[in-house]
């Protein structure tokens, strides 16, 4: 049962480059969510999606895109990095009830020089 | 809208003593009250959640936590602590009422406990 598995595990890009986070849960979940998380600032939400097909923007959308391809999965697009998007990416996702809670991906570790 | 508070950065405590790991909530509604811990290097897992009913909830390894409406708090507790409890703590809030179903978490509490 792998739950929700996210790659790469680490990553370390240049300024400017662009790079795609992948996520894929198997556990037929209707909404997905992406959170960095920084030092002192908890998880913040950068997108999210309610349903395959619905995709909107959380608190920290700016430098980012989001896909959901399907169900399954939803892919996190840096088109251009920089420093300030040094962070641990998590991936999560949850059934489509209220009172559920979030299962978490392992993190991405992406580091901007 | 809603939010959740965390007040305190690290809480240290000696292993075998109680715990507590604080948390406050704000929601227009009724609201749905989980906590995660993460580990070093490790996603967010999750331990207990409240919902409706009895205030207070048990959860794995132990922990238990107290939903208090009038205070809007749902404090973290354990009896007693180990040393492999020292982590990093999340609460979160999901609110019904608002129709915003996204989990919003607090910034954490670390959680220290020394042998």
């Amino acid at each position: 049962n792998a739950g929700v598995t996210q790659t790469p595990k680490f990553q370390v890009l240049k300024t400017g480059q662009s790079m795609t986070l992948q996520c894929a849960q198997d556990m037929n979940h209707n909404s997905m969510y992406w959170y960095r998380q920084d030092p002192g600032m908890g998880l913040r939400l950068i997108y999210y999606s309610a349903s395959e097909g619905t995709t909107d923007k959380g608190e920290v959308p700016n430098g980012y895109n989001v896909s959901r391809l399907n169900k399954r999965e939803f892919s996190l697009r840096l088109e251009s990095a920089a420093p300030s998007q040094t962070s641990v990416y998590f991936c999560a996702s949850i059934p489509g009830y209220m009172n559920t809670e979030a299962f978490f991906g392992q993190g991405t570790r992406l580091t901007v020089v | 809208a809603q939010s959740v508070a965390q007040p305190e950065d690290q809480v240290n405590v000696a292993e075998g003593n109680p715990l507590t790991v604080k948390c406050t909530y704000s929601v227009s509604g009724n609201p749905y009250l989980f906590w995660y811990v993460q580990y070093p290097n490790r996603g967010l897992q999750f331990l207990l959640k409240y919902i409706t009913g009895d205030n207070l909830v048990k959860g794995s390894y132990g922990f238990e936590a107290e939903f208090n409406k009038s205070q809007t708090s749902f404090h973290l507790k354990k009896p007693s602590a180990l040393v492999s409890d020292s982590a990093l703590y999340f609460c979160a809030v999901r609110d019904l009422s608002g129709g915003s179903y996204i989990p919003t978490f607090g910034r954490g509490t670390s959680l220290i406990v020394h042998p």
